[in-house]
């Protein structure tokens, strides 16, 4: 069945740094269009981040661009999202999805909390 | 950027009642259009997806409907865990800022 399982989240410190992954099996990871969708504690669902199926075309939110970079490694089904300069509204669960017209997918989410 | 917009914010019913929950957006998105359901502490649950298609395992009592701008979820008769929130997502833009409703809280009346 399908599967995808976020790591890496954490605790960090206000401009600190982390890296998420997001492992994919059960679909044809290179076939979807992934992003990032993050949750802050109490709030709605807000989108981060796209990469195409490909890895040639990227896509951010005004809030986190120019601070996160989004990446793929298809040879090894995997999503990843570098996060640098991180602040403290960056504190949410962060899930990995794909997209298509062919099926719609989730992970269970990873915890990033920003805090001092 | 599309805008969606969920309403009402909240909704209360009684369970065996019928529950209808509206997304609009702000220009089309054809029937790109899918809902969730989100119960505390869990990640959201796929519904919907193409407005209308229910997701593998959903109850049939739950259904989508519209195309265009203006979509409904209706949940036919309400089971206790069918109390939770409720949201909807485009995926019809590009560049593809697949954006949410801010949600429909579902509450026991």
């Amino acid at each position: 069945q399908v599967q995808l399982v976020e790591s890496g989240g954490g605790v960090v410190q206000p401009g600190g740094s982390l890296r998420l992954s997001c492992a994919a099996s059960g679909f044809i990871f290179s076939g979807y269009g992934m992003h990032w969708v993050r949750q802050a504690p109490g709030k709605g669902l807000e989108w981060v981040a796209f990469i195409r199926y490909d890895g040639s075309s990227k896509y951010y939110a005004d809030s986190v661009k120019g601070r996160f970079t989004i990446s793929r490694d298809n040879s090894k089904n995997t999503l990843n999202l570098e996060m640098n300069n991180l602040r403290a509204e960056d504190t949410a669960v962060y899930y990995c999805v794909g997209i298509s017209t062919a099926g719609i997918y989730w992970g269970q989410g990873t915890l990033v909390t920003v805090s001092s | 950027e599309i805008v969606m917009t969920q309403s009402p914010a909240t909704l209360s019913v009684s369970p065996g009642e019928r529950a209808t929950l509206s997304c609009r957006a702000s220009q089309t998105v054809s029937s790109n259009l899918a809902w969730y359901q989100q119960r505390p502490g869990q990640a959201p649950r796929l519904l919907i997806y193409g407005a209308s298609t229910r997701a593998t395992g959903i109850p049939a009592r739950f259904s989508g409907s519209g195309s265009g701008t203006e979509f409904t979820l209706t949940i036919s008769s309400l089971q206790s865990e069918d109390f939770a929130v409720y949201y909807c997502q485009q995926y019809n833009d590009w560049p593809p800022m697949y954006t949410f409703g801010q949600g429909t809280k579902l509450e026991i009346k």
